[in-house]
């Protein structure tokens, strides 16, 4: 079984800074990916950004990236030039695939941490 | 506007009751997912349905059950409702495209139990 870890539950950052966002998880799987999903007050998920466990190279949408360390098992999603609209919960969640890379099955989901982004 | 749709937004309903709540997937997505999400338990999967069949059961209580339909829409029967089934209920549908599969949530249906 696979467990997705954030172990901030809160975080808060000025307008226009950029502000990083921890996970880690646990899994004996060999292949699969990584999700980050936002959650604004509307409370639709909406998902951020993706990464492949077999690439080394970090994904990057936008003013979103990651640092993804496969061996520690932590993925920190980074927001730089931090919005307003950035306000949400964001969420770390974790798919396996099998070895050709395809993706199947459940999202297992971390606990949330609450980002709150100050004028 | 992920293009999943789900009715009803907000059901109100009491202790004992059967309600239903509908998914529609994307065009072309075989996929149904159903998650839940509460204070205390946070995003849980609950039952996969791919093209009709069942494909993976996660904490579903005996109570709740699905079904998807062969026009692909779903729906997530619960039964003899407790208080603590208060919650968000999430679909979620997806197609395997170049071997990766991406997730698209609903505007998820806000289920609360007097």
């Amino acid at each position: 079984a696979q467990t997705v870890t954030q172990s901030q539950p809160e975080m808060s950052v000025q307008e226009a800074e950029t502000v990083t966002l921890s996970c880690t998880y646990d899994t004996s799987e060999s292949n699969y990916y990584l999700f980050w999903y936002k959650q604004p007050p509307s409370r639709q998920m909406i998902l951020v950004i993706r990464q492949e466990a077999y690439k080394q190279q970090n994904a990057t949408e936008n003013r979103f990236s990651v640092n993804f360390q496969k061996a520690a098992k932590s993925f920190s999603l980074k927001i730089s030039d931090s919005q307003l609209g950035d306000t949400a919960m964001y969420f770390c969640a974790f798919i396996r695939s099998n070895a050709g890379g395809t993706s199947y099955g459940k999202l297992t989901f971390g606990q949330g941490t609450i980002l709150t982004v100050h004028p | 506007d992920s293009g999943v749709t789900q009715t009803p937004k907000h059901l109100i309903t009491a202790t004992g009751q059967r309600v239903t709540l509908r998914c529609s997937p994307r065009s072309g997505d075989l996929s149904v997912y159903w998650y839940q999400q509460s204070l205390d338990q946070g995003l849980q999967f609950l039952i996969q349905y791919y093209n009709g069949e069942e494909r993976a059961k996660g904490n579903i209580l005996e109570r709740f059950s699905a079904q998807q339909f062969p026009d692909l829409h779903s729906e997530l029967n619960l039964s003899s409702l407790e208080l603590g089934d208060s919650a968000l209920y999430f679909c979620a549908s997806s197609v395997l495209r170049g071997g990766q599969e991406t997730q698209y949530f609903g505007p998820g249906t806000r289920l609360l139990v007097l």
